[in-house]
C-alpha cells in the first residue's frame, strides 16, 4: 500500500531562517506529488504540485519543492520564513488517475517573530 | 472562502448514535471525496462519489456510507458511532474523474463522539 512519511512532526524557526521539510513516499508507479498547508482554523490549501517535467517546482508564497525520483522524496523548501508561515504542512501523493490522495501525518511549523 | 461548503461545522454525538454530514461542492465541480483527519494525523481517504455512485473506497468499515445527489452535493453517514470516530471530516470536490483539476477542500466538520 502507498504511504507518505513526513519526518519532522514539529519545527520551530525564527523569522528569516531557511526551511526544509522532508517527505518520502512509497509507491512504485507513477505518482503526482503535492504540498498542502493548513493555517489555524482554515481549510487545506494547495501550495504546489508536481506532475511531470522539471523536478524543481515553485509554488505560492515563495515555497518550492524538489522531486528526487531515486530517493522517493519531495522536500519542501523556503529560503526565508515569515511569522505568517506558521501552519501545518502536509505532503500528499496521488496515483496517476488522481482518484485519491495519500497524506503524510503533517509537520507543524511555528515561526517565532 | 474555500468554495466547498460543509455542514455542520461542529457536532457532538453519543457513542452508538448515527450522524450525517453534508457537503456542497465548489461551483462547476461534480466529484466529491471524503476524508477523515484524526487528531495529529493527516487526512485519510474514505470514499469518492461521481455521477451519484461510489467510485473508490478507502479502508473504512461499512459503518461509513455516503450518497451523492443530482446537484452533486454529498452526504457522509456514520452508523454506530465509536469514540475513535472523533475527527475532522473533510470534503473535497473536483471536476471529473481521473484528474486533479481544481481539487478543493472544505473547512471540515469537527465530530466529537462522547
Amino acid at each position: 500500500a502507498q504511504s507518505v512519511s513526513q519526518h519532522n512532526h514539529h519545527v520551530i524557526l525564527s523569522e528569516a531562517a531557511s526551511l526544509e521539510l522532508g517527505c518520502n513516499y512509497s509507491y512504485g508507479g507513477t505518482v503526482n506529488l503535492f504540498w498542502y498547508v493548513q493555517y489555524p482554523g482554515q481549510h487545506l490549501q494547495l501550495l504546489l504540485k508536481y506532475f511531470s517535467g522539471d523536478p524543481l517546482v515553485k509554488g505560492i508564497k515563495g515555497f518550492e519543492a524538489e522531486f528526487i525520483k531515486s530517493k522517493f522524496s519531495f522536500n519542501l523548501r523556503k529560503p526565508s520564513v515569515q511569522w505568517s508561515d506558521t501552519a501545518e504542512y502536509f505532503c500528499a501523493v496521488s496515483t496517476y488517475n488522481f482518484n485519491k490522495f495519500y497524506f503524510g501525518s503533517g509537520t507543524k511549523l511555528n515561526v517565532k517573530p | 472562502d474555500a468554495g466547498v461548503t460543509q455542514s455542520p461545522t461542529h457536532l457532538i454525538k453519543t457513542r452508538g448514535q448515527q450522524v450525517t454530514l453534508r457537503c456542497s461542492p465548489k461551483s462547476g465541480h461534480d466529484t466529491v471525496s471524503w476524508y477523515q483527519q484524526a487528531l495529529g494525523q493527516g487526512p485519510q481517504f474514505i470514499f469518492q462519489y461521481y455521477e451519484e455512485e461510489e467510485r473508490q473506497r478507502g479502508n473504512f468499515p461499512d459503518r461509513f456510507s455516503g450518497h451523492q445527489f443530482p446537484n452533486y452535493s454529498s452526504e457522509l453517514n456514520v452508523n454506530a458511532l465509536l469514540l475513535g470516530d472523533s475527527a475532522l471530516y473533510l470534503c473535497a470536490s473536483s471536476k471529473g474523474l481521473g484528474n486533479n483539476y481544481g481539487y478543493t477542500f472544505g473547512s471540515g466538520t469537527r465530530l466529537t463522539v462522547v
